[in-house]
């Protein structure tokens, strides 16, 4: 079975663009969450989509959205980047909601750096 | 507010011998517990899991405890090996079907094997 999938796996962007990376999810799972991971805060979750359907959002503004599609394929758009979004970008995916307790399984990642 | 730590940044072991990694949580709704590991440019890796029912679980090499009375767990891996020799991250979510999408994690620990 194939893992998950990220598109693009590294990107340069400039202050003020926006971004959006995409993340396609092992064939099966219905869930896919979105998390962070920069070297002073580590990993922090950004939201999942189950279903089409935001179910859980982190700590992040408004600036970082996401979206995900009927196939299971998700999205998330960065707008008017800054500085300190330069990150690991990590899709996870899961079964979600027909059990109980969900394993988490992660893409590569996709690299931003913001200049 | 850290609700997932990892106290020891690094940890060094001899080939062959037992690796313990700890965590430490905070959030008493946390009823669900996982380890990846990550090597650098990649994604995390889940390794084990383990649920609240239990205190125990184990996967070949590797055996996760968990004591809820002192809100800690820890990874067993056994024995050790060179290519074991990467970033862990203890993980938590607060379980339940609404959110196993969401999980916090640790800074982690970077475990090196001795040859």
């Amino acid at each position: 079975k194939a893992g998950v999938t990220q598109t693009p796996r590294y990107l340069i962007k400039t202050r003020g663009q926006q971004v959006t990376l995409s993340c396609s999810p092992i064939s099966g799972h219905r869930s896919v969450s979105w998390y962070q991971q920069t070297p002073g805060q580590g990993l922090q979750f950004l939201f999942e989509y189950f279903s089409e359907t935001q179910r859980n959002k982190g700590n992040f503004p408004g600036r970082f959205s996401g979206r995900q599609f009927s196939n299971s394929r998700s999205e998330m758009n960065v707008s008017t980047l800054e500085l300190g979004d330069s990150a690991l970008y990590l899709c996870a995916s899961s079964l979600g909601g027909l059990r109980f307790y969900n394993e988490q399984f992660f893409g590569p990642g996709t690299r931003l750096t913001v200049l | 507010d850290q609700q997932v730590k990892q106290n020891s940044p690094s940890l060094s072991v001899q080939e062959g011998r037992i690796s313990i990694l700890n965590c430490d949580y905070t959030n008493s709704m946390f009823d669900y517990f996982l380890w990846y590991k990550k090597y650098p440019a990649e994604g995390p890796t889940f390794l084990i899991s383990i649920s609240s029912i239990k205190d125990k679980n184990e996967d070949g090499r590797f055996t996760v405890f968990l004591n809820k009375s002192a809100k800690h767990l820890s990874l067993h891996i056994v024995p050790s090996q060179p290519g074991d020799s990467a970033v862990y991250f203890c993980a938590a979510s607060e379980g339940g079907s609404g959110n196993t999408g969401k999980l916090i994690f640790g800074q982690g620990t970077t475990l090196q094997v001795k040859p």
